[in-house]
């Protein structure tokens, strides 16, 4: 059965960092695209990066690029998200998700709530 | 940014009902969307993938169709477990999602 677990969430001060993990199981991680996607009430679903399967190639939307790390490590079947200089904007339900042919997602984490607040 | 337009925002249907959700892009997408259900609580869950191709274990009440900018996500016989909110997703070109469409028992 596939898992994904994402943890490292939690109440932050605007400017401070924050790094979330998805502990990914029941496949073979390294096969697979992964990524994240966040969800406000207001803004609704939104996607928020990329990594391709070995990690070389990262994908961003606009406005967390050069603030937000997408990274990867195969052998501990795991993936991380490390945001820097965080905004009140970025308060939201992060998501964890499994990329199948392309962009789709096809298995989510449960999610994991970050708040950006002074 | 490609925008999705998803209508309506809310429809209320009854168990057995044929419901027609729609989602229009504000430019060709080229057949690149899917559609994702949203139950209170949980994570989006894939139910179609690529316009209308069925993710594997959903119900074959779900279809979807549509090309170009207007596609539009089916479900033939409406049961109680499908009250959700229903999502669509374009990938053509910088990934966006629709506002969704909050489907609710009559």
């Amino acid at each position: 059965e596939v898992q994904l677990v994402e943890s490292g969430g939690g109440l932050v001060q605007p400017g401070r960092s924050l790094k979330l993990s998805c502990a990914a199981s029941g496949f073979t991680f390294s096969n697979y695209g992964m990524a994240w996607v966040r969800q406000t009430p207001t803004k609704g679903l939104e996607w928020v990066a990329s990594i391709s399967t070995g990690g070389g190639n990262t994908y961003y939307r606009d406005s967390v690029k050069g603030r937000f790390t997408i990274s990867r490590d195969n052998a501990k079947n795991t993936q991380y998200l490390q945001m820097d200089s965080l905004r009140s904007e970025d308060t939201a339900t992060y998501y964890c998700a499994r990329h199948h042919y392309g962009y789709t997602f096809d298995y989510w984490g449960q999610g994991v709530m970050v708040t950006v607040s002074s | 940014d490609i925008q999705m337009t998803q209508s309506p925002p809310v429809l209320s249907a009854s168990v057995g009902d044929r419901v027609t959700l729609s989602c229009k892009a504000s430019q060709n997408i080229n057949k690149n969307l899917d559609w994702y259900q949203q139950k209170h609580g949980e994570a989006p869950k894939l139910l179609i993938y690529y316009t209308n191709n069925l993710q594997t274990g959903i119900p074959s009440r779900f279809s979807g169709s549509g090309s170009g900018t207007d596609y539009t996500l089916t479900i033939s016989s409406l049961q109680p477990e499908d009250v959700a909110t229903y999502y669509c997703y374009q990938y053509n070109s910088g990934p966006t999602f629709g506002a969704g469409t909050k489907l609710e028992l009559k």
